[in-house]
């Protein structure tokens, strides 16, 4: 079975713009949740969707959001970008959701200038 | 609120000196316990699930155990390749998976 694709893989943004990110699931899990990965805070929890709904949500601003397809693949977006936005954003997926292992894509790199 | 803390936050082996690496939780109603292999630039990889206090588990150098308070990555007569970041994550009643920060591991030849 293919991975977790995430693309684009690299980005480089400035501040103020904004930015959606894509991630594909590996085929028949139908959860996936996203993770904001920096030096100083390790791998954040930003959120989890499920059938094209949001179950869970981590401490994050509004100006991070995302949504689920019909056929599980998810985008995340973040308005308004600031510096400290720069990180690894990484993408898992599940079968069904919590407490079932996730597994990861290789992560979208961010730079924010 | 969940924490997890993981120790040592570097570790330096010479290859084939085993050791292990810990992983201490305060995370209510734990619903599973997972660790993860991350090298740089890359997503993490998965590793081993444990769902119970005194369940073990194996693969290949890497032994993980579980006790109610924290977890132990064994790591025997490790290699240059598992140099590394070994993660562990918790997940709670939350269903947050709560990660952390990890333990760098070297090992040199």
């Amino acid at each position: 079975k293919a991975g977790v694709t995430q693309t684009p893989r690299y980005l480089i943004k400035t501040r103020g713009q904004q930015v959606t990110l894509s991630c594909s699931p590996i085929s028949g899990h139908r959860s996936v949740s996203w993770y904001q990965q920096t030096p100083g805070q390790g791998l954040q929890f930003l959120f989890e969707y499920f059938s094209e709904t949001q179950r869970n949500k981590g401490n994050f601003p509004g100006r991070f959001s995302g949504r689920q397809f019909s056929n599980s693949r998810s985008e995340m977006n973040v308005s308004t970008l600031e510096l400290g936005d720069s990180a690894l954003y990484l993408c898992a997926s599940s079968l069904r959701g919590p407490p079932e292992t996730q597994y990861f894509g290789p992560g979208t790199r961010l730079l924010v200038l | 609120e969940d924490q997890v803390t993981q120790s040592p936050e570097a570790l330096r082996l010479q290859e084939g000196e085993s050791s292990s690496l810990n992983c201490s939780y305060t995370v209510s109603g734990l619903r599973g316990l997972f660790w993860y292999r991350q090298d740089p630039g890359k997503g993490p990889e998965f590793l081993f699930t444990l769902y119970s206090a005194g369940e073990e588990k194996e693969k290949e150098r890497l032994k993980a155990t579980l006790t109610k308070k924290e977890s132990f990555l064994h790591i025997t007569a490790p290699k240059p390749e598992d140099s590394a970041t070994y993660l562990c994550a918790f997940q709670g009643g939350s269903e947050k998976l709560v990660f952390g920060k990890g333990t760098k591991l070297t090992v040199n030849p």
